[in-house]
């Protein structure tokens, strides 16, 4: 069984860039979740996919966008890239439609750092 | 708005202490709160999963309590050791119904550890 992997591991742009991030699911997991953490901060939830359909999203732009493909790995994808979303970006996947249930333990990634200048 | 205020900020206990890291919470309507433990440079780590009925769990040293009434969490950790040194965030679950799924995370408290 995998763990949740994410590419790239650091990245460094340019302001009004644009940025996909990667995520592959853990096996057997159909949900997945996207969130930034700034630096000494908590987590933040950008949005959720399941089964290639966003169904949940926090305040972010919709310059902050995804995918989830049909082997439920998904991307994250920033356009017009500003000072402050210079952060650690994690994806998470779980087993199931609604992630804020007991049942469904999220399994993060190691995060994907990203430097915008 | 949904908050979750975690205290303290940052602590230092000496390697066999025990401590206890608090979790206050404004988030409705409540389905769960989570514990997680983050290492340096890595994602953080499920401990423990509580919904509105258990008000105690336990995983290992690590022991998680909840009010639901005051709206508060701890999280008492045993006989500490080294490799507990971390960020340690709470997880608050809000769930609307319609699709609305809402995941509120604290700023974290930062343990250390020293021998």
């Amino acid at each position: 069984e995998t763990g949740v992997t994410q590419s790239p591991t650091h990245l460094i742009k340019t302001r009004g860039q644009q940025v996909t991030l990667r995520c592959s699911s853990q096996s057997g997991h159909n949900t997945v979740s996207w969130y930034q953490q700034a630096l000494g901060q908590g987590p933040q939830f950008i949005f959720q996919y399941y089964r290639e359909e966003e169904n949940g999203r926090g305040n972010f732009p919709p310059r902050f966008s995804g995918l989830q493909f049909p082997n439920y790995s998904s991307e994250l994808n920033v356009n017009a890239l500003e000072l402050d979303d210079s952060a650690l970006y994690l994806c998470a996947s779980s087993l199931g439609r609604d992630i804020t249930l007991g049942a469904n333990v999220l399994t993060f990634g190691a995060g994907s750092r990203l430097t915008v200048l | 708005k949904n908050q979750v205020e975690q205290s303290p900020q940052s602590l230092i206990i000496l390697e066999g202490k025990n401590c206890t890291l608090q979790c206050n919470y404004t988030v409705s309507p409540f389905s769960n709160l989570r514990w997680y433990k983050q290492d340096t440079g890595r994602g953080p780590v499920s401990l423990t999963i509580m919904t509105f009925s258990e008000n105690t769990k336990s995983n290992g040293r690590y022991t998680a309590t909840l009010d639901a009434d005051t709206k508060q969490s701890s999280l008492h950790i045993t006989a500490s050791q080294l490799s507990d040194s971390a960020s340690y965030i709470c997880v608050v679950s809000a769930h609307s119904g319609a699709g609305s799924y809402q995941l509120t995370f604290g700023k974290g408290t930062k343990l250390s550890v020293i021998p």
